[in-house]
Protein backbone atom coordinates (compact mmCIF):
# COMPACT_ATOMS: atom_id res chain seq x y z
CA UNK A 1 0.00 0.00 0.00
CA UNK A 2 1.03 3.98 0.08
CA UNK A 3 2.81 5.23 2.64
CA UNK A 4 2.92 9.02 3.07
CA UNK A 5 5.50 10.07 6.22
CA UNK A 6 6.67 12.99 8.23
CA UNK A 7 10.12 13.69 8.78
CA UNK A 8 9.52 15.61 12.20
CA UNK A 9 5.99 14.14 14.13
CA UNK A 10 6.30 17.64 16.39
CA UNK A 11 7.56 20.95 15.86
CA UNK A 12 7.74 24.10 18.11
CA UNK A 13 8.21 27.64 16.78
CA UNK A 14 8.96 30.76 18.26
CA UNK A 15 5.86 33.12 17.49
CA UNK A 16 7.08 35.44 14.08
CA UNK A 17 9.91 32.86 13.16
CA UNK A 18 9.36 30.81 9.77
CA UNK A 19 8.41 27.08 9.74
CA UNK A 20 8.67 24.03 7.76
CA UNK A 21 7.32 21.03 7.77
CA UNK A 22 8.56 18.03 5.76
CA UNK A 23 6.72 15.58 4.23
CA UNK A 24 8.36 12.10 2.58
CA UNK A 25 5.58 10.29 -0.09
CA UNK A 26 6.47 6.93 -1.49
CA UNK A 27 4.54 6.96 -4.77
CA UNK A 28 6.27 8.42 -7.79
CA UNK A 29 3.43 8.07 -9.71
CA UNK A 30 1.36 10.39 -7.59
CA UNK A 31 0.88 13.97 -9.19
CA UNK A 32 -1.58 15.21 -6.95
CA UNK A 33 -0.63 16.55 -3.32
CA UNK A 34 -2.20 18.67 -0.27
CA UNK A 35 -1.21 20.18 2.66
CA UNK A 36 -4.22 20.14 5.18
CA UNK A 37 -4.10 22.05 9.13
CA UNK A 38 -6.22 20.11 11.40
CA UNK A 39 -7.14 21.85 14.98
CA UNK A 40 -8.25 19.84 17.78
CA UNK A 41 -11.26 18.52 17.17
CA UNK A 42 -12.18 19.35 13.91
CA UNK A 43 -11.90 18.22 10.45
CA UNK A 44 -8.98 18.81 8.15
CA UNK A 45 -9.15 22.43 6.54
CA UNK A 46 -7.22 22.80 3.08
CA UNK A 47 -4.38 24.66 2.78
CA UNK A 48 -2.97 24.51 -0.69
CA UNK A 49 -2.01 22.08 -3.51
CA UNK A 50 0.55 21.59 -5.93
CA UNK A 51 0.37 19.24 -8.95
CA UNK A 52 3.76 16.89 -9.93
CA UNK A 53 4.19 19.53 -13.15
CA UNK A 54 5.17 22.47 -10.51
CA UNK A 55 8.24 22.62 -8.47
CA UNK A 56 6.26 25.23 -5.93
CA UNK A 57 3.29 26.97 -5.60
CA UNK A 58 2.66 29.81 -3.25
CA UNK A 59 -0.31 31.29 -1.49
CA UNK A 60 -0.88 33.42 1.74
CA UNK A 61 2.31 33.04 3.79
CA UNK A 62 2.44 29.29 2.98
CA UNK A 63 4.65 28.05 0.23
CA UNK A 64 4.66 24.24 -0.70
CA UNK A 65 7.84 22.85 -1.98
CA UNK A 66 7.69 19.55 -4.23
CA UNK A 67 11.23 17.61 -4.98
CA UNK A 68 10.01 15.00 -7.32
CA UNK A 69 13.40 13.18 -7.54
CA UNK A 70 13.53 12.16 -3.59
CA UNK A 71 9.82 12.37 -3.28
CA UNK A 72 9.93 15.17 -0.82
CA UNK A 73 7.37 17.58 -0.25
CA UNK A 74 7.34 20.58 2.14
CA UNK A 75 5.41 23.50 3.76
CA UNK A 76 6.65 27.03 4.86
CA UNK A 77 4.62 29.15 6.53
CA UNK A 78 6.02 32.47 7.03
CA UNK A 79 5.72 34.91 9.85
CA UNK A 80 4.01 31.77 12.18
CA UNK A 81 1.16 33.08 14.43
CA UNK A 82 -0.26 31.24 17.02
CA UNK A 83 -3.26 30.36 15.40
CA UNK A 84 -1.08 28.63 13.42
CA UNK A 85 -0.67 26.07 15.75
CA UNK A 86 -2.63 22.47 14.61
CA UNK A 87 -1.68 19.16 12.83
CA UNK A 88 -0.68 19.75 9.31
CA UNK A 89 -1.37 16.01 7.16
CA UNK A 90 0.22 16.08 3.12
CA UNK A 91 -1.63 14.00 1.55
CA UNK A 92 -0.90 11.86 -2.13
CA UNK A 93 -3.02 10.82 -4.84
CA UNK A 94 -1.07 7.40 -5.34
CA UNK A 95 -1.40 5.10 -7.91
CA UNK A 96 -5.28 5.16 -8.60
CA UNK A 97 -5.41 9.03 -8.70
CA UNK A 98 -8.51 8.71 -6.94
CA UNK A 99 -7.92 8.27 -3.04
CA UNK A 100 -5.75 10.16 -1.04
CA UNK A 101 -3.42 8.86 0.92
CA UNK A 102 -2.41 10.94 4.01
CA UNK A 103 0.73 10.94 6.36
CA UNK A 104 0.40 10.57 10.45
CA UNK A 105 0.67 14.74 10.82
CA UNK A 106 3.56 17.07 12.42
CA UNK A 107 1.89 18.82 15.37
CA UNK A 108 2.95 22.41 14.74
CA UNK A 109 3.03 24.12 18.51
CA UNK A 110 3.92 28.55 18.09
CA UNK A 111 5.39 29.55 21.24
CA UNK A 112 4.19 33.41 21.91
CA UNK B 1 -23.55 28.56 3.87
CA UNK B 2 -22.22 26.03 1.80
CA UNK B 3 -20.41 22.92 3.17
CA UNK B 4 -20.43 19.71 4.77
CA UNK B 5 -22.28 18.71 7.96
CA UNK B 6 -22.30 15.86 10.19
CA UNK B 7 -23.94 14.48 12.86
CA UNK B 8 -24.16 14.22 15.67
CA UNK B 9 -20.56 15.53 17.12
CA UNK B 10 -20.42 13.11 19.59
CA UNK B 11 -22.03 9.79 20.04
CA UNK B 12 -22.12 7.01 22.50
CA UNK B 13 -23.10 3.34 21.94
CA UNK B 14 -23.05 -0.16 23.29
CA UNK B 15 -21.23 -3.14 22.37
CA UNK B 16 -23.08 -5.12 19.91
CA UNK B 17 -25.17 -2.30 18.99
CA UNK B 18 -25.05 -1.12 14.91
CA UNK B 19 -24.53 3.17 14.38
CA UNK B 20 -25.07 5.07 11.84
CA UNK B 21 -23.09 8.27 10.64
CA UNK B 22 -24.61 11.21 9.13
CA UNK B 23 -22.79 13.06 6.49
CA UNK B 24 -24.37 16.14 4.10
CA UNK B 25 -23.23 18.60 1.82
CA UNK B 26 -24.60 20.74 -0.39
CA UNK B 27 -21.76 21.77 -2.35
CA UNK B 28 -22.69 19.78 -5.13
CA UNK B 29 -20.02 17.19 -5.15
CA UNK B 30 -20.31 14.67 -7.19
CA UNK B 31 -17.99 12.15 -4.94
CA UNK B 32 -17.63 11.66 -1.15
CA UNK B 33 -15.61 9.91 1.07
CA UNK B 34 -15.77 8.56 4.82
CA UNK B 35 -12.04 8.60 7.25
CA UNK B 36 -10.96 6.80 10.27
CA UNK B 37 -8.70 9.04 12.31
CA UNK B 38 -7.07 7.52 15.60
CA UNK B 39 -4.85 8.94 18.47
CA UNK B 40 -1.67 10.30 16.74
CA UNK B 41 -2.32 9.03 13.00
CA UNK B 42 -3.61 9.34 9.63
CA UNK B 43 -7.20 9.25 8.02
CA UNK B 44 -7.37 6.01 6.59
CA UNK B 45 -10.15 5.55 3.98
CA UNK B 46 -13.23 3.49 4.68
CA UNK B 47 -15.76 3.84 1.50
CA UNK B 48 -15.96 6.42 -0.98
CA UNK B 49 -18.77 6.94 -3.68
CA UNK B 50 -17.70 8.76 -7.14
CA UNK B 51 -21.26 9.42 -8.49
CA UNK B 52 -24.57 8.54 -6.56
CA UNK B 53 -26.07 4.61 -6.10
CA UNK B 54 -21.94 3.58 -6.31
CA UNK B 55 -19.31 3.41 -4.15
CA UNK B 56 -16.34 1.28 -3.77
CA UNK B 57 -14.19 0.07 -0.43
CA UNK B 58 -11.63 1.79 0.54
CA UNK B 59 -8.41 0.70 2.98
CA UNK B 60 -10.59 -0.16 6.05
CA UNK B 61 -14.00 -1.44 4.99
CA UNK B 62 -14.58 -4.32 6.93
CA UNK B 63 -17.47 -3.78 9.80
CA UNK B 64 -18.81 -0.88 8.02
CA UNK B 65 -21.86 -0.15 4.98
CA UNK B 66 -22.57 2.85 3.36
CA UNK B 67 -25.04 4.12 0.80
CA UNK B 68 -25.40 6.61 -1.64
CA UNK B 69 -29.29 7.09 -2.73
CA UNK B 70 -28.72 11.21 -2.96
CA UNK B 71 -25.88 13.23 -3.94
CA UNK B 72 -26.36 15.07 -1.00
CA UNK B 73 -25.67 12.16 1.34
CA UNK B 74 -23.87 9.38 2.14
CA UNK B 75 -24.47 7.84 5.49
CA UNK B 76 -21.83 5.41 7.26
CA UNK B 77 -23.03 2.62 9.20
CA UNK B 78 -20.77 1.30 11.93
CA UNK B 79 -22.11 -2.55 12.98
CA UNK B 80 -21.32 -4.95 15.33
CA UNK B 81 -18.71 -6.64 13.38
CA UNK B 82 -16.25 -3.87 13.68
CA UNK B 83 -13.51 -4.60 16.34
CA UNK B 84 -12.38 -1.51 17.00
CA UNK B 85 -15.65 1.49 16.80
CA UNK B 86 -14.27 4.01 18.97
CA UNK B 87 -12.71 6.88 16.62
CA UNK B 88 -12.69 10.21 15.26
CA UNK B 89 -15.01 9.78 11.71
CA UNK B 90 -14.49 12.00 8.76
CA UNK B 91 -16.64 12.79 5.96
CA UNK B 92 -15.33 14.23 3.08
CA UNK B 93 -16.56 15.40 -1.10
CA UNK B 94 -14.74 16.56 -3.73
CA UNK B 95 -15.61 17.47 -7.51
CA UNK B 96 -15.56 14.93 -10.24
CA UNK B 97 -12.39 13.26 -10.26
CA UNK B 98 -13.30 13.18 -14.56
CA UNK B 99 -12.28 17.11 -14.41
CA UNK B 100 -9.34 17.24 -12.04
CA UNK B 101 -10.95 18.71 -8.98
CA UNK B 102 -9.71 16.27 -6.53
CA UNK B 103 -9.43 18.68 -3.28
CA UNK B 104 -11.37 17.25 -0.39
CA UNK B 105 -13.72 19.22 1.61
CA UNK B 106 -13.72 17.75 5.16
CA UNK B 107 -16.74 17.82 7.88
CA UNK B 108 -16.36 18.24 11.55
CA UNK B 109 -16.29 15.30 12.79
CA UNK B 110 -18.62 12.48 14.48
CA UNK B 111 -16.64 11.54 18.07
CA UNK B 112 -17.85 7.86 18.54
CA UNK B 113 -17.32 6.02 21.51
CA UNK B 114 -18.60 2.40 22.03
CA UNK B 115 -18.36 0.86 25.33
Amino acid sequence: GESVGLHLPTLSVQEGDNSIINCAYSNSASDYFIWYKQESGKGPQFIIDIRSNMDKRQGQRVTVLLNKTVKHLSLQIAATQPGDSAVYFCAENGVTGNQFYFGTGTSLTVIP
Amino acid sequence: DGGITQSPKYLFRKEGQNVTLSCEQNLNHDAMYWYRQDPGQGLRLIYYSQIVNDFQKGDIAEGYSVSREKKESFPLTVTSAQKNPTAFYLCASSGAWTVGSYEQYFGPGTRLTVT
